[in-house]
Formats: C-alpha cells, structure tokens, sequence
C-alpha cells in the first residue's frame, strides 16, 4: 500500500546549521507531496509541496525536490534559526481518491 | 491566527461516553477538514465535508460521524468512546473544494482525553 516514512526525530541542531530531514514514500501512480510544520501548541501549516516528478517546492527558505527516481522528498534548508524549532511532517495525496497519507513526523529543536 | 476555531479547547470524558466537537471554519471556506493526532496512530484524516456535503472519507471510524450544517461550521460526534481515542482532533477549512489539500487552514485543536 501507500506509505510515508520519515527520518526518527528528535533531531537537534545549532542556529545556522544546514538541515535535511529524509522523507521517502511508496506509492503507485504520480501523487502530490507535501510538507507541513506544526509550531508549538498550534496546528498544522503548509510549509511546501510538489506536484509532480522533479518539481521543487520551497518556502521560508526551506526546499524539497520531489525525486520519482528514489521515492524520495527530502526537506532541506541552508540555515536554521531557533523559530524553526518545530515538528515537521511528510505527507503524500492521491488528490483522484482524496486520500492524504502523514508520516510520523520530525521533531527539530534549534540551540542558539 | 488562522481564522479557524475550534471548541472546546479541552475535553475529558470517560470511556463508553459520546462528544462532540464543534469547528468554525474561516468566513467564506466551504471545505472542512477532520483530522487526529494521537501517539499511537500519528496524523490521520478523518473525513471532508463541501458546503454541506461529505466529499471524502479518511480513516474514520464506524462510531465517529460528522456534518457540516447551513452555516458551514462542522460537528465530529465521538461515540462508545475508548481509551484509545484519546487525541489532539484538529479541524481545517479551505475556499477551496477538490483542490482543499493545497491551501488548509488549520485550527488549534480540541484535546480529547478518555479516561
């Protein structure tokens, strides 16, 4: 079946350090892909998302390059600040079936 | 602040009980959307509802329903609850109808514990 995995959090980094968090799936077909941040006490917000095959979504200085090749979405960003301390979720749509699949989700904390 | 909110901020309740949690989706958004958050199952999609009809259906559960009235807010019934219920439930709204997914705006949740 349809599958989201997501690199085991928490994961820890000093202010203006380079991040990726590894984002994978399985899926048949062209789904979407998304990325969303979930802010401490709040709900989810888009942070970015790809329709198809390498496009690259961005946003806030984060980039994701969806990669048919490898299954893979990964979210990277060249400098972290201590606001995007967050947990950061993976997801795949089949936007036909209005099914939308969450991985488990990445917990980032950015050190001054 | 998204525009959308959602009551009550908290709920405690015991198992075999029945709730209900109510969204308000932002001024003019006809699609609202279901969501639970627990430790054991992650981030699911439950159910969405456009402009008063169900338009797709997630992992909900037999003994959960929801519908979304005239006014466009939104009511998720919880019934025979169980321990395992115990959840952040989040709503969210788009203008949007098929192409929702792109633009949500998500409320702050309604904590649901079962004890």
């Amino acid at each position: 079946g349809n599958s989201v995995t997501q690199m085991e959090g928490p994961v820890t980094l000093s202010e203006e350090a380079f991040l990726t968090i590894n984002c994978t799936y399985t899926a048949t077909g062209y789904p979407s892909l998304f990325w969303y941040v979930q802010y401490p006490g709040e709900g989810l917000q888009l942070l970015l998302k790809a329709t198809k095959a390498d496009d690259k979504g961005s946003n806030k200085g984060f980039e994701a390059t969806y990669r048919k090749e490898t299954t893979s979405f990964h979210l990277e960003k060249g400098s972290v600040q201590v606001s995007d301390s967050a947990v950061y979720f993976c997801a795949l749509l089949y936007s036909s079936a209005s099914k939308i699949i969450f991985g488990s989700g990445t917990r980032l904390s950015i050190r001054p | 602040d998204s525009g959308v909110t959602q009551t009550p901020k908290h709920l405690i309740t015991a198992t075999g009980q029945r709730v209900t949690l109510r969204c308000s989706p932002r001024s003019g958004d006809l699609s609202v959307y279901w969501y639970q958050q627990s430790l054991d199952q992650g981030l699911q999609f439950l159910i969405q509802y456009y402009n008063g009809e169900e338009r797709a259906k997630g992992n909900i559960l037999e003994r959960f329903s929801a519908q979304q009235f005239p006014d466009l807010h939104s009511e998720l019934n919880l019934s025979s609850l169980e321990l395992g219920d115990s959840a952040l439930y989040f709503c969210a709204s788009s203008p949007l109808g098929d192409r929702g997914w792109d633009e949500q705006f998500f409320g702050p949740g309604t904590r649901l514990t079962v004890l």
